[in-house]
């Protein structure tokens, strides 16, 4: 199957700062999301990004398939993005999804 | 974004019975539903997935006589953990697919056998 890696596993940041998360995959995909579990288990869709690069707010994201990674990008962090981000990729589009580890976030006030 | 609803989102039950818990998409249909069970500290592990109409398809080392899944329409996917143990405790989590690709998650159901 699909090998993900995620980096880094454990981030903490004080309010305001930057991060850059990172997402290496093994395999060729047709479709790789981005969540956010906040800390009460909830999984927020983020973006469903294959390919490209994506805005929303204070959040970004870029895929660059042929090289087989994703970014997450967070900017002017908050104490509400604490939480675990995952990706999740799947080879076909109503395939499984397999997860990485993820990255547990702590944004410190 | 789609909605998914869970019920109960936390359960207590004795060892031996059987829980169930139900699993909706409220805005969209789903073809197709996983459902993932998280210990603390890890990621989602898938158990099934399932798709409308037919017999759910298990992951290895997952009970299917354990762990029952019913997609009995478009809209909702039961799982029944039955004669549940303490191991059996956990975070379940399930998820629809939706037109498009997308995966939308519910909000969990948190688990506890004693």
């Amino acid at each position: 199957g699909i090998q993900v890696e995620q980096s880094p596993p454990d981030l903490i940041l004080q309010e305001g700062a930057n991060s850059t998360l990172r997402c290496n995959f093994s395999d060729s995909v047709n479709n790789l999301q981005w969540f956010h579990q906040n800390p009460w288990g909830q999984l927020i869709n983020l973006f469903y990004i294959p390919s490209g690069t994506k805005q929303n707010g204070r959040l970004s994201a870029t895929t660059v398939a042929t090289e087989r990674y994703s970014l997450l990008y967070i900017s002017s962090s908050q104490t509400t993005d604490s939480g675990v981000y995952f990706c999740a990729l799947r080879r076909t589009n109503a395939g499984k999804s397999t997860f990485g580890d993820g990255t547990t976030l702590t944004v410190k006030p | 974004g789609a909605v998914v609803s869970q019920h109960p989102s936390w359960v207590i039950c004795k060892s031996g019975t059987s829980v169930k818990i139900e699993c909706r998409s409220l805005d969209f249909q789903a073809t197709t539903m996983f459902w993932y069970r998280q210990f603390p500290k890890q990621s989602l592990m898938l158990m099934a997935t399932s798709n409308e109409g037919s017999k759910a398809t298990y992951e290895q080392g997952v009970e299917k006589d354990k762990f029952l899944i019913n997609h009995a329409s478009l809209t909702l996917s039961t799982l029944t953990v039955t004669s549940a143990h303490p191991e059996d405790s956990s975070f379940y989590i399930c998820s629809g697919l939706q037109t498009g690709f997308r995966q939308y998650f519910g909000p969990g159901t948190r688990l506890t056998v004693t």
